[in-house]
């Protein structure tokens, strides 16, 4: 079974630019989320998707953060514009539906904002 | 909101040792989860524990939860190179898998 996939593996850009990353969680897995994962830190969750609806973005800045689940599969999160303190591991896990207990995640995002 | 605090952060032992690491939290939970994180692999999800358990096992992990005390603690024997990893509590509150991550925990097997 192929996991989830996250590309790409690594960014650095510049503060005010913008930059987006791309999820393909696990085939048939309804429910997908983003976290933002500070060198030291662990996962803070982001929002979570259930099939291409929001369950919950209460986390998310979304004064610059904004996310999308077309069709329900695959996910985009971008920023724009991009902060010093954006810099981080993106990672996106999915699970089977929003009551299923074990959440498989991808290999992340890195973003180095300079 | 970050809500586990793992305990001690950090942890160097020897390979054959058991390895015990604690979590503790502020509100009720639905259940707790640990997940082990290397380069190698990510973030992986290792074991399960709902509120109204106090005990379980999984191969060579065996997880407590004292809800009484809100803390959980995580013993992994018999510890290999393999085992070298930072390993995360996290905490469900309302049982609908919105996980509260801790800091997490470094462990260092030496062989």
């Amino acid at each position: 079974e192929a996991g989830v996939a996250q590309s790409p593996r690594y960014k650095i850009i510049e503060k005010r630019q913008s930059v987006a990353f791309w999820c393909n969680p696990i085939s048939g897995h309804a429910t997908l989320y983003w976290y933002q994962q500070i060198l030291g830190q662990g996962p803070k969750l982001l929002i979570q998707f259930q099939n291409n609806g929001v369950v919950d973005d209460s986390q998310l800045p979304k004064d610059r953060f904004s996310a999308e689940r077309l069709k329900g599969v695959d996910s985009t999160l971008k920023i724009q514009p991009a902060k010093l303190e954006d810099s981080a591991v993106y990672l996106c896990a999915s699970s089977l539906e929003v009551l299923a207990d074990t959440q498989y995640f991808g290999p992340g995002t890195r973003l180095t904002v300079l | 909101s970050q809500q586990g605090e793992e305990d001690p952060q950090a942890l160097s032992i020897q390979e054959g040792e058991n390895a015990t690491m604690n979590c503790s939290y502020k509100t009720s939970i639905n259940n707790l989860q640990w997940y082990r994180q290397n380069s190698g692999r990510g973030l992986v999800h290792l074991i399960l524990i709902r509120s109204n358990e106090r005990e379980k096992h999984s191969g060579r992990l065996r997880v407590t939860l004292d809800t009484s005390k809100k803390s959980s603690s995580l013993l992994i024997t018999a510890s290999r190179a393999a085992d070298t990893a930072s390993y995360f509590c996290a905490t469900d509150a309302g049982g609908n898998n919105r996980l509260a991550f801790g800091k997490g925990n470094q462990v260092v097997v030496i062989p």
